[in-house]
């Protein structure tokens, strides 16, 4: 699977967007951008994935670069509730026996 | 729909017991189930791969005779934390992955088991 990179740590305003950026730059053409997020003490929670279109769902939407070599989720008005480790996983689509491999993440924290 | 449950939620037992952690899918089947391991401040480490019906495929550097992992139906993984000691203490989640669901999502996590060793 791909390496991907993530800041450690972002802080963000509630009400404010968040932007969480990506870089997977050596992504291939069957790998999918998938998000995850970790709420303190619980198990991880599916955000929303794509492959080279933008999507957007009830949660968030993801932008994804031309040349796919980097992503963004956007939580387009943060909450409290948002305050979470947020995953970036590159990996090939979601009918393979493959595990998610997690890295380090990015922790975000929305302020009051 | 597609939910997993983890039981039990937290456990606390003496050094040298052996606790059994249990992975259910409880509205789908679920051929595979990954059982990963998280300590604190630190990502998730993937320990094992397990299929319905046969062996699991641990990581490397994961002891198969120390974390025993049974998958014998299609709703249930078991994973158990053989003479546990204090250094096992973590945070234990499992994940499925739904087939024929409908699902897009890669895998469907539970809510973990807080593992405390005294």
């Amino acid at each position: 699977d791909a390496k991907t990179t993530q800041p450690p740590s972002m802080d963000c305003a509630e009400g404010r967007a968040a932007n969480l950026p990506c870089n997977h730059s050596t992504i291939s053409g069957n790998e999918y951008v998938y998000w995850y997020r970790q709420i303190h003490s619980q198990g991880p929670q599916y955000i929303i994935h794509g492959l080279k279109n933008n999507e957007t769902n009830e949660m968030a939407s993801l932008i994804i670069t031309e040349d796919r070599k980097s992503s963004t989720l956007i939580l387009p008005h943060a909450t409290l509730r948002d305050t979470a480790v947020y995953y970036c996983i590159v990996r090939v689509g979601p009918n393979s026996g493959y595990a998610l491999n997690f890295g380090k993440g990015t922790s975000l924290l929305v302020t009051p | 729909g597609a939910v997993v449950s983890q039981h039990p939620s937290w456990v606390i037992c003496k050094s040298g017991t052996s606790v059994k952690i249990e992975c259910r899918s409880l509205d789908f089947q679920a051929t595979t189930m990954f059982w990963y391991r998280q300590f604190p401040k630190q990502s998730l480490m993937l320990m094992a791969t397990s299929n319905e019906g046969s062996k699991a495929t641990y990581e490397q550097g994961v002891e198969k005779d120390k974390f025993l992992i049974n998958h014998a139906s299609l709703t249930l993984s078991t994973l158990t934390v053989t003479s546990a000691h204090p250094e096992d203490s973590s945070f234990y989640i499992c994940s499925a992955r739904a087939v024929g669901q409908g699902s897009n999502q890669p895998q469907h996590f539970g809510d973990g088991t807080r593992l405390s060793i005294l």
